[in-house]
């Protein structure tokens, strides 16, 4: 199984509301990211949690907040977005340290698309 | 930034001709790959490329890498109209922790 599952594949939500978006994979990988995309350019690292911690945050807005409860799920839970947040959210998943992406590919969900009304 | 730079940006070929893509960064690299996008949908890969291979192959599509010119390239020969998408370059930091990706270059192959 090399399949990265997100869910909801799209969310509509108002600036008021909380929502998350889910990620599983399970294929071992202990690396696992969240990156937010806008159209027409490439993906944006927002975090990277290695062997379950949280070890890269790319000063990310507190509206965002990710969690991983296990080495196979990953979350993003959101609340009082901006309609600027809205794009699509991708969740990626690799080999863990110590060579992580020096010796293989990530493999990436098929993203959330979350629009912010 | 270390953000590596895609060209062209976009292209746009008949079905049967071949495509060039280039990447070039600026970083001492481990290894370079390339993923492939369909319109709004996830990144899939198609090949990496370690620092010290010239060249590779799978199916249709050929990498170059120069790690001289801190350049590569990926060639699909005899397109079709189903590789429509972006196609990006990508390379890990030198911890491995991270990917840096390139702009993408948007491919229409034209039926």
């Amino acid at each position: 199984d090399t399949e990265v599952t997100q869910t909801p594949k799209h969310l509509v939500m108002g600036m008021t509301n909380k929502k998350s978006l889910k990620c599983e994979q399970h294929m071992g990988h202990r690396a696992m990211y969240w990156y937010k995309q806008k159209a027409k350019k490439p993906p944006e690292l927002m975090f990277v949690y290695s062997y379950e911690k949280l070890s890269i945050n790319e000063s990310v807005p507190s509206r965002f907040s990710p969690e991983c409860p296990n080495s196979s799920l990953l979350n993003l839970h959101l609340h009082a977005l901006q309609p600027e947040d809205s794009a699509l959210y991708l969740c990626a998943s690799s080999q863990g340290r110590p060579r992580g992406l020096l010796n293989t590919e990530a493999f990436f969900g098929q993203g959330t698309r979350l629009t912010v009304v | 930034s270390q953000q590596g730079e895609e060209d062209p940006q976009a292209l746009s070929i008949q079905e049967g001709e071949n495509a060039t893509m280039n990447c070039s960064y600026k970083t001492s690299i481990n290894n370079l790959q390339w993923y492939r996008q369909n319109s709004g949908r996830g990144l899939v890969h198609l090949i990496l490329i370690r620092s010290n291979e010239r060249e590779k192959h799978s199916g249709r599509l050929r990498v170059t890498l120069d790690t001289s010119k801190k350049s590569s390239s990926l060639l699909i020969t005899a397109s079709r109209a189903a590789d429509t998408a972006s196609y990006f370059c990508a390379y890990p930091e030198t911890s491995g922790s991270r990917l840096t990706f390139g702009e993408g270059t948007q491919l229409t192959v034209n039926p």
